[in-house]
């Protein structure tokens, strides 16, 4: 079954304490992984698309990674303003999106 | 500056009774979708439209009903025949029908059933 996995649920970091999101998948065909921001009561915001294996992209303080099997969003050094729920989504050939239930991130000060 | 536009962004239904939500962009996007979010799950398809007038079910199309008359507009509509409304919407599009160049997503409107 094709499914899309993200841990942990929820993450509290102290300011300045690096720390890394995962994303798992079984979807075969992959076409990309793609990772969102999403602030409460908005919808989700691009961050990066990763499309094999070995690719790596950086944003300020992120980094995505990407294996056959999962993908990493480090977060190194961490500010308050991070605080956010990270979603993953894996594209499959067939243009069929699958999303993960996202990783809840608070930044204490 | 070009993006997706999701009104209202919070809307109450009454038991019974139909409610659109809109959904306008402005990227000269081809394709456009909309999701569910539930606490706990991930987002849920619910219709897409890769071109004008012509638009395909989703995971979980009960209970709903589009249009897409214009390539900028994508309205929602939520039947009485939805059993369990209340849920955070979200519009998304991009650029070619495939998405591989990842969604733009609007803002989200919250129904509530009262």
């Amino acid at each position: 079954e094709d499914q899309v996995t993200q841990s942990p649920e929820a993450l509290r970091l102290q300011e300045g304490e690096s720390s890394s999101l995962n994303c798992s998948y079984t979807v075969s065909g992959l076409r990309g992984l793609f990772w969102y921001r999403q602030d409460p009561g908005k919808g989700p915001e691009f961050l990066f698309t990763l499309y094999s294996a070995g690719e790596e992209k950086e944003k300020e303080r992120l980094k995505a990674t990407l294996t056959k099997k999962e993908s990493f969003l480090h977060i190194t050094a961490p500010k308050p303003e991070d605080s956010a729920t990270y979603l993953c989504a894996v594209l499959r050939t067939g243009n069929q999106f699958y999303f993960g239930t996202g990783t809840s991130l608070t930044v204490i000060p | 500056d070009g993006g997706i536009t999701q009104s209202p962004k919070y809307l109450f239904r009454k038991e019974g009774q139909n409610v659109t939500l809109s959904c306008e962009q402005n990227l000269n996007h081809d394709a456009m979708y909309w999701y569910r979010q539930d606490p706990g799950q991930g987002l849920r398809l619910i219709y897409y439209s890769q071109i004008v007038n012509d638009f395909q079910k989703g995971d979980i199309a009960e209970g709903y009903s589009v249009s897409r008359e214009k390539k900028e507009s994508f309205p929602l509509t939520v039947t009485s025949a939805q059993k369990n409304p209340t849920a955070f919407y979200l519009c998304a599009s991009s650029m070619g029908s495939g998405g591989s160049d990842g969604y733009t997503f609007g803002s989200g409107t919250r129904l509530t059933v009262v």
